[in-house]
């Protein structure tokens, strides 16, 4: 199967400052990324859909001015939570399609805890 | 846009008997169901998928089921083991490469000794 990385896999930070996740196609070249997040014991709820040299595409009710998404490169996506609130504390996924394939490969997902 | 429901929440079953989670979904253009399962603290992991050109679809002892005309489809675990305590998801989607994924709330699996 493909491998997709994610870093950090956990940060704490103070509330107000922000914080940048990390996702990375390792062997395959990904034009599409999504983002999700997912609370305990809840499902992956998609944020958005990062796409490689043009803007993300965010899921009603997501503030794309909060949680900003950069794909730049075919290998790379960010997504930052800007201004981040004890609310953001969640776990925080990233996934991609591999080649011509439908099937997503995940990375291995941030929890993100805000203090 | 696609909402897929899955049933049920919780659901406990005897080592060696058979687990069955089911899912519908809204969307008549869906034609891609894959099913992950996910630990705690982990990735998810697809364990099967099925299009909607097949009915049925088995990998050893896990099968998924598939009725394009009632919008279900539903996810079989045979001889259950203790390793299968997890998470399930279902998902649909239309099956192109960058479309999205929409996942099912999805089944916290327990396997009593």
């Amino acid at each position: 199967g493909a491998v997709v990385s994610q870093h950090p896999s956990r940060v704490i930070c103070k509330s107000g400052t922000s914080v940048k996740i990390e996702c990375r196609s390792l062997d395959f070249q990904a034009t599409t990324m999504f983002w999700y997040r997912q609370f305990p014991k809840q499902s992956l709820m998609l944020m958005a859909t990062s796409n490689e040299g043009s803007k993300a595409t965010y899921e009603q009710g997501v503030e794309k001015d909060k949680f900003l998404i950069n794909h730049a490169s075919l290998t790379l996506s960010t997504l930052t939570v800007t201004s981040a609130h004890p609310e953001d504390s969640s776990f925080y996924i990233c996934s991609a399609p591999k080649g011509g394939e439908e099937k997503l490969f995940f990375g291995s997902g941030t929890q993100l805890s805000v203090l | 846009g696609e909402n897929v429901e899955q049933h049920p929440s919780t659901l406990s079953v005897q080592e060696g008997d058979s687990a069955v989670i089911k899912c519908t979904y809204s969307d008549s253009a869906s034609n891609y169901f894959p099913w992950y399962k996910q630990e705690l603290g982990k990735r998810p992991q697809l364990i099967i998928d099925i299009r909607s050109n097949v009915g049925e679809k088995k990998d050893q002892r896990i099968a998924v089921t598939l009725n394009k005309t009632a919008k279900h489809f539903s996810l079989h675990i045979t001889e259950t083991q203790p390793e299968d305590s997890a998470v399930y998801f279902c998902a649909a989607s239309s099956g192109n490469r960058d479309d999205k994924i929409i996942f099912g709330k999805g089944t916290r699996l327990h396997i009593l000794p």
